[in-house]
């Protein structure tokens, strides 16, 4: 149980161009989800927490207008990056929780890693 | 310590051989530690959640161990097999956010 799927796994883009990655919860509820970013050798990164059906918790630094992240349903949280830029290629992770807050209890997706041209 | 720290970066041992990896993470309001495997293209997997001093578990031929007073973990494998080949995490809360170290590398050669 608790798996949690990402679609796509991996996406090419061109500059200025919008790029939607999906985070599911495919056997469990989740009341949180968390969006995470990984540059090369170095650590997962917490950009976001969002609670379902309100806004999302952006981290300090990063632009919540560019980064725009929906978690409509509670199975399910979408992360568009957009007007995409070379330095937001990156690999973006997320993760989900049964509970509010749900820090405790993060199950991983597998990650996409977006590649921008 | 303000983040979370692990070391080494990387590790290549033999299959057999034992090892371990250190965290380190600040002591002050500590709440728990969590320790990840990571393989390539799949999701993170949860290996052990620690929480009280003193902390010792075991999965298999993996363990970990938690000093919350001087503010590290270690983890564990005895007798690596090519399947342990994976980057390992440790994260820490603080607030109500995970805190990743960077991993360590383990490359298991057979």
């Amino acid at each position: 149980g608790a798996v949690v799927s990402q679609h796509p796994s991996w996406v090419i883009c061109k500059s200025g161009t919008s790029v939607k990655i999906e985070c599911r919860s495919l056997d469990f509820q989740a009341t949180t989800m968390f969006w995470y970013r990984q540059f090369p050798k170095q650590s997962l990164m917490l950009m976001a927490t969002s609670n379902e059906g309100s806004k999302a918790t952006y981290e300090q630094g990063v632009e919540k207008d560019k980064f725009l992240i929906n978690h409509a349903s509670l199975t399910l949280s979408t992360l568009t990056v957009t007007s995409a830029h070379p330095e937001d290629s990156s690999f973006y992770i997320c993760s989900a929780s049964r509970s509010t807050g749900g820090a405790y209890e993060q199950y991983f997706g597998p990650g996409t890693r977006l590649t921008v041209t | 310590i303000l983040n979370v720290e692990q070391s080494p970066q990387s590790l290549h041992v033999q299959e057999g051989d034992s090892t371990n990896f250190t965290c380190s993470f600040p002591s002050s309001n500590f709440y728990a530690l969590h320790w990840y495997r990571w393989e390539t293209a799949k999701s993170p997997e949860a290996l052990f959640v620690m929480t009280l001093n003193g902390d010792e578990k075991k999965k298999g031929r993996i363990s970990a161990t938690l000093n919350t007073k001087e503010g590290y973990s270690y983890l564990y494998i005895k007798g690596s097999q090519p399947e342990d080949s994976a980057t390992y995490l440790c994260a820490f809360i603080r607030g109500n956010k995970l805190v990743f170290g960077a991993g360590t590398i383990l490359r298991v050669k057979s």
